[in-house]
């Protein structure tokens, strides 16, 4: 059972153009929300991250707007360029054990030139 | 990149034959964790480990086993391995404390014929 919904599976977005994924949780214990991005034959690599007490975090193109009443976040990336295809997950941990992360099913993002 | 070599890279092997992939790390983070990522699923934790001898069950551990005799080390064995394994496996090692981020490897692509 996926603990965290990522949407859409795939997303094509012309270059200067905003892309935007969203990610839905249900656990309430739930308290870190980072982001991650993935190039082909690589490892994810840590994008952003958002705490629940903040409803936005924008870090150069990159901003996480955050609904704790809804349970959902979503990133966005402006300006969207052809280096930022890639694949993203998002992913949510909680305080308990050793902030084993659950991830997204992650977005495949193509930016055309 | 974080201090973290994973190895083989690529590995190719039968079913039923014993697979054991290695992770190492230069950054002295006392968590390490595996993961396996698989299309249509994400990240999965597989175990992690909390210290050096300390480790723990993750989401998917059936079929796994993992061991950690030094800080810089942590090993995960497939005793006996089976297609529904074929996978990429990552490692990923994190300082301990609330929302610490956790920092991967490039992984290994596994294949189990």
């Amino acid at each position: 059972q996926q603990q965290v919904k990522q949407s859409p599976q795939s997303l094509i977005v012309q270059k200067g153009g905003i892309s935007i994924i969203n990610c839905a949780y249900e656990n309430t214990a739930f308290d870190y929300f980072p982001w991650y991005q993935q190039f082909p034959g690589k490892g994810p690599a840590l994008l952003i991250a958002i705490r629940p007490d903040v409803s936005e975090k924008k870090e150069g193109r990159f901003t996480i707007s955050f609904n704790k009443s809804a349970k959902q976040f979503s990133l966005h990336i402006m300006d969207s360029q052809p280096g930022d295809s890639a694949t993203y997950f998002c992913a949510a941990s909680d305080q308990t054990g050793a902030n084993n992360l659950f991830f997204g099913t992650g977005t495949r993002l193509t930016v055309i030139p | 990149d974080a201090g973290i070599t994973q190895s083989p890279r690529h590995k190719v092997t039968e079913t039923g034959t014993p697979v054991t992939l290695r992770c190492h790390q230069t950054e002295n983070h006392r968590y390490m964790y595996w993961y396996r990522q698989d299309p249509g699923h994400g990240l999965r934790l597989i175990h992690y480990s909390y210290g050096v001898k300390d480790t723990d069950k993750g989401e998917v551990s059936d079929g796994y086993s993992v061991s950690r005799s030094k800080t810089e080390d942590f090993l995960l064995t497939l005793e006996s391995a089976t297609s529904s394994q074929t996978s990429v496996y990552f490692c990923a090692i994190s300082e301990p404390g609330g929302n610490q981020p956790q920092h991967f490897g490039d992984g290994t692509r596994l294949s189990i014929l």
